[in-house]
């Protein structure tokens, strides 16, 4: 079974500290796809990376960069010298690639940065 | 592209009444979703469509909550009659076979 773990529920740091968002996956397919999605105050979901499951480089986007690890069924996302405006919820997906495009959603890390 | 539009953004309604939400996804996505986002059960997959075709509805509540897709640019989700514990953001999302889905920006419902 598909299963996606967010163990940090919520998360406080200081602005420009760095912050790392855990992420564990399970998941019998060896062909699936990892995602992370931003949900700031606003509302709206915001696509941020995906990840296939052949891909285990390190990708890193301005402050943002994901670790993923295929050894420790794990994909974690960090942000270096964190600022407020990354203030949101962030989600952790998987999809399966057998199971036609449903995407699985962890339940959350809610993280505040503090001025 | 305007991206996945939502209307109407925000709806208050009476328990009993019908309420009907509506989506146009991205322009050539095969896949369109439903999602319901609350505090207590974070975010569900309702129902979701291939080509205009239901694929899973297993995550709809009960038989109050209807969706159709009529063509590749406009669906629906209709819950008739409504109730106070559907009080949620009810989000739809469209994708490309294997990629990130692309959210709208959601409808708050509030039923009293």
């Amino acid at each position: 079974a598909q299963k996606v773990t967010q163990a940090q529920t919520e998360i406080s740091v200081v602005e420009k500290e760095d912050v790392t968002l855990d992420c564990v996956y399970e998941t019998r397919d060896t062909t699936y796809y990892l995602f992370w999605y931003k949900q700031p105050p606003s509302g709206e979901l915001v696509f941020l990376i995906r990840r296939n499951s052949f891909d285990e480089q390190n990708e890193i986007s301005g402050r943002y960069s994901w670790n993923f690890q295929k050894s420790t069924s794990s994909f974690n996302f960090t942000i270096t010298a964190s600022q407020v405006v990354d203030s949101a919820v962030y989600f952790c997906a998987l999809s399966e690639a057998r199971r036609d495009d449903k995407i699985i959603f962890g339940k959350g890390t809610r993280l505040h940065i503090l001025p | 592209d305007a991206g996945v539009i939502q209307s109407p953004r925000h709806e208050v309604t009476e328990m009993g009444q019908e309420v009907t939400l509506r989506c146009k996804p991205i322009s050539g996505h095969d896949y369109l979703f439903w999602y319901r986002q609350t505090m207590m059960r974070g975010l569900e997959l309702l129902i979701y469509f291939n080509n205009n075709v239901p694929i899973d509805d297993s995550g709809m509540p009960e038989d109050r909550f209807s969706a159709k897709m009529p063509n590749a640019s406009f669906s629906t989700l209709k819950i008739q009659p409504s109730e106070p514990r559907d009080s949620a953001v009810y989000f739809c999302a469209s994708s490309f076979p294997g990629y990130e889905q692309y959210f709208g920006p959601g409808t708050r419902l509030t039923v009293t």
